[in-house]
């Protein structure tokens, strides 16, 4: 069973709009952390935000903020007033445990494209 | 602070040879990642390194092996390229205590 599961393969906002990408994940571990990550197509992984298991608020990092719903197991990413500059590749991505081990299991990526 | 290097950026093998990627971590970092990245099989985890040893492992063959120095820089070496060894490495650093991790540019290896 895939653990990230990104539904989106392309999506496309109007410049100033906002967009939603949504994550969904599996896991039975109480202890998580779920993260979302841009990769623009100069190819390298910008981390966005992140959000942990036991934490009790959304995340927020400026314009991105993180709509956590954990019996729904999902993690969407929310990004307001969308920019040209956000035209890339964005990936959900998940830790399970404690910590201790920092594999990260990704998502397959949404394609996100903002129009002017 | 200065982010993830990794050298080379690009690189060009022929099937059969073997290759080294170099990544240095943020200064500070005492873990590093390295990571595939293919459009077929998308990013798949090759294993992470602590304090020069090998905490954690992903689902690759024996001709994947890497190392971490004392300095935390990591290399990674793949023998007896194959075709499907193509990919973009990314490698990622982390400090002991926070949750994210930051990665480098990447290294895109072709096999020919």
């Amino acid at each position: 069973a895939q653990k990230i599961t990104q539904t989106q393969p392309g999506m496309f906002v109007q410049e100033k709009e906002a967009v939603t990408l949504d994550c969904t994940y599996d896991t039975s571990d109480p202890s998580y952390g779920l993260f979302w990550y841009k990769q623009p197509s100069s190819g390298e992984m910008i981390f966005l935000i992140y959000q942990g298991s036991y934490d009790q608020q959304n995340a927020t990092e400026g314009r991105y903020s993180l709509n956590f719903q954990k019996a729904r197991k999902s993690a969407n990413l929310v990004i307001s007033a969308s920019q040209l500059g956000d035209s890339a590749m964005y990936f959900c991505a998940m830790r399970e445990g404690d910590g201790s081990a920092r594999q990260l299991t990704f998502g397959s990526g949404t394609q996100l494209t903002v129009l002017p | 602070k200065a982010g993830v290097t990794q050298t080379p950026r690009y690189l060009i093998k022929t099937r059969g040879q073997q290759v080294t990627l170099s990544c240095s971590p943020i200064s500070g970092h005492r873990s590093v990642s390295w990571y595939q990245q293919t459009p077929g099989q998308g990013l798949q985890f090759l294993f992470e390194y602590f304090s020069e040893t090998q905490r954690n492992k992903g689902n690759f063959p024996g001709r994947f092996s890497g190392r971490q120095f004392s300095n935390s820089r990591s290399e990674m070496n793949v023998s007896t390229l194959e075709l499907g060894d193509s990919a973009l490495y990314l490698c990622a650093s982390s400090p002991d205590s926070l949750y994210e991790q930051y990665f480098g540019p990447g290294t895109r290896l072709t096999v020919t």
